[in-house]
């Protein structure tokens, strides 16, 4: 049962290059959609997140871009750098009184110099 | 600052023996969440706890369960454990601020059952 898909499994851009990474997803209930990174051997921790109510959110050179009728968003990294090598996830939460947040496999970064 | 801690950092276990995995956090975080991660899977939800009492399953919850006595500990059990159970699993606890949520993981617990 995957609710939230995402693609590619796997990406690799050039130092300076645009990264985009897609998600997709089927519930309409999903009321809040962030994005997490995680390096290797550390914990997933938040990138920036976006609610349906917008379709963009920028955050210096991560920007959310979402689309409600396609019911997809992606992550654009600008000006990619090495350090943003790490595998990122997308995710959808549920709202309501047991809402819950529900991960993608996830996009396995390299970004090379 | 916001500090989520788990215990054992690693767990050799071998199969049908009970494990008990702990999770703690200092904020007094209503809700918390057991995943587990593997390669190629990212991370799958097992379980929520909404507070105290509070819990509900998430998506992969089959041979697992949880217990939440008091709002800073949640544990993850795991009766009679199966090989198909290997994994890293991360506790997080949820924050809400200023409109957006963040949850904070744990450094996760390396589970190895033979």
């Amino acid at each position: 049962q995957q609710q939230v898909r995402q693609s590619p499994q796997s990406l690799t851009v050039w130092e300076g290059e645009t990264a985009i990474l897609n998600c997709s997803y089927e519930d309409s209930t999903f009321d809040y959609f962030p994005w997490y990174h995680q390096f290797p051997g550390e914990s997933p921790a938040l990138l920036i997140a976006i609610r349906p109510v917008s379709n963009k959110k920028e955050d210096g050179r991560f920007t959310i871009f979402f689309n409600k009728r396609e019911k997809k968003f992606s992550l654009h990294i600008a000006d990619s750098q090495p350090g943003d090598s790490a595998t990122y996830f997308c995710a959808a939460r549920t709202g309501g009184s047991n809402a819950k947040l529900t991960f993608g496999k996830g996009t396995k970064l390299s970004v090379k110099s | 600052d916001m500090k989520v801690t788990q215990m054992p950092r690693y767990l050799i276990k071998r199969m049908g023996e009970n494990v008990l995995l702990e999770c703690g956090q200092d904020m007094s975080h209503e809700t918390m969440y057991w995943y587990r991660q593997d390669p190629g899977l990212g991370l799958q939800l097992i379980y929520i706890s909404y507070d105290v009492d509070s819990n509900s399953e998430g998506d992969i919850p089959k041979g697992y369960r949880v217990s939440r006595k008091k709002r800073e500990h949640f544990s993850l059990i795991l009766d009679s454990a199966k090989t198909n159970q290997t994994s890293v699993y991360f506790c997080a606890s949820s924050f809400w601020g200023s409109s957006a949520e963040t949850l904070y993981f744990g450094s996760g617990t390396r589970l190895t059952v033979l």
